[in-house]
Parts: structure tokens; C-alpha cells; sequence
């Protein structure tokens, strides 16, 4: 049973970058039937899906933050890791790492998640 | 882009009733439509995928169905443990997208 757990700073300053890692338990990250997405929520707020990572390196990044973020792997360590740039306010959230299996596209695992505010 | 509209927004229902979700589409979707149940400070648990398939360990008075551009969650009886929010997931084109929750409290 996989395990997938958050971590990086809690408290990041306006326009700085925010970069959290998420370390992978109980299977191998390399394993080809999944797709490693982090996905972030504001306090009393909906799900919003950042990004995707494949195990050879592809990435998909929404929309709406594809000019801000960036999703790398590090499959010797079982990792990966969220880049998110010039941050305001408005990216305080709670930041989920999470599973998606590659066929049928739904989040099997999640991380608990990891509180990130931004603020000077 | 698809956007995903959940109604209603908040739902007060007692223990036992039949409660039901809906999720729509902007237009014609696949059946990559996911539904999960998150209770306050916890992560989001995945229920129902491919819109109808219930994920191992659910309980069985969780349900979905639909095609097409609506599709709805189906809690056939309704237990205290059942008090959270509940999400579709919809993916599309290498995107993924998420309703804006249903709050479900106990009436």
C-alpha cells in the first residue's frame, strides 16, 4: 500500500518561489500504471489539480499556473517535487500530493497534505 | 475547456435517507468521471471511478451512474459517518478538473 507524504516550508514570501517535495512509500515511483499529480486547496475552498508527472519525466500542468510551476521527478529517491513561482496570496492553501492511475484517471492515494502560506 | 458544476452546493439530509449528487458537464464527457468524499482537515478519498465502479473497501450504499453530460452519487442510505464533502473529478485531454463540492450535513 503506497504512502505519499508532503514536505517544504510552511511560510514562503510573496513573489518568492514555493517547492515542495513528496516522497513516495511502498511502491516504486518508476512503476508505469501511474501518473504523480500534486493538487492544492484554499482554507474552506474546492480542489484545484496543478500538475502531473509520468515516470519518464512527461509533465501536464493546468492551465491557469502553467506559466508558474514546475513538476520534476528524482526516481532514485522516490520523488518528486512542485516548483510554483512568484507567489502571492492567493496560493495559500493546503498542497496534496497525490497518485492517478493511468488508465481509468482517478487519485487512488493522497498525501495528508501540507499547509503553505504565503505572507512577508 | 469542460467545467464541472456540482449541485446543490450544500445538502441537509437525515440518517437513512437517500441522498443524491449531481455533476455536470459543459458539454459531452467520457466516462473518466470520479467522485471522492472529504472529511474537514483530512484528504480527499476516492469512492466511485469511470463513473460507476465503486473502489474496493467503499461501503455499497455508495453508487454511480450517468453518461453523457450529467452524472450523479448516490448515497442509498445515509449514515452519520457520511457527514463531509464530496467531489466529482472529471479527466479530459491529459487535464484533470474538479466540481466545487457538496457540503453534506445531517438534518
Amino acid at each position: 500500500q503506497d504512502q505519499l507524504q508532503e514536505s517544504g516550508p510552511g511560510l514562503v514570501k510573496p513573489s518568492q518561489t514555493l517547492s515542495l517535495t513528496c516522497t513516495v512509500s511502498g511502491d516504486s515511483i518508476s512503476n508505469g500504471a501511474y501518473y504523480w499529480s500534486w493538487i492544492r486547496q484554499p482554507a474552506g475552498k474546492g480542489l484545484e489539480w496543478i500538475g502531473r508527472i509520468s515516470p519518464t519525466g512527461s509533465t501536464k500542468y493546468n492551465p491557469s499556473l502553467k506559466s508558474r510551476v514546475t513538476i520534476s521527478v528524482e526516481t532514485s529517491k522516490n520523488q518528486f517535487s512542485l516548483k510554483l513561482s512568484s507567489v502571492t496570496a492567493a496560493d495559500t492553501a493546503v498542497y496534496y500530493c497525490a497518485r492517478g492511475r493511468m488508465v481509468t484517471s482517478f487519485f487512488d492515494y493522497w498525501g495528508q497534505g501540507t499547509l503553505v502560506t504565503v505572507s512577508s | 475547456d469542460i467545467q464541472m458544476t456540482q449541485s446543490p452546493s450544500t445538502l441537509s439530509a437525515s440518517v437513512g435517507d437517500r441522498v443524491t449528487i449531481t455533476c455536470r458537464a459543459s458539454q459531452t464527457i467520457n466516462n473518466w468521471l470520479a467522485w471522492y468524499q472529504q472529511k474537514p482537515g483530512k484528504a480527499p478519498k476516492v469512492l466511485i471511478y469511470k463513473a460507476s465502479s465503486l473502489e474496493y473497501g467503499v461501503p455499497s450504499r455508495f453508487s454511480g451512474s450517468g453518461s453523457g453530460t450529467e452524472f450523479t452519487l448516490t448515497i442509498s442510505s445515509l449514515e452519520p459517518d457520511d457527514i463531509a464533502t464530496y467531489y466529482c473529478q472529471h479527466y479530459n485531454n491529459f487535464l484533470y478538473s474538479f466540481g466545487q463540492g457538496t457540503k453534506l450535513e445531517i438534518k
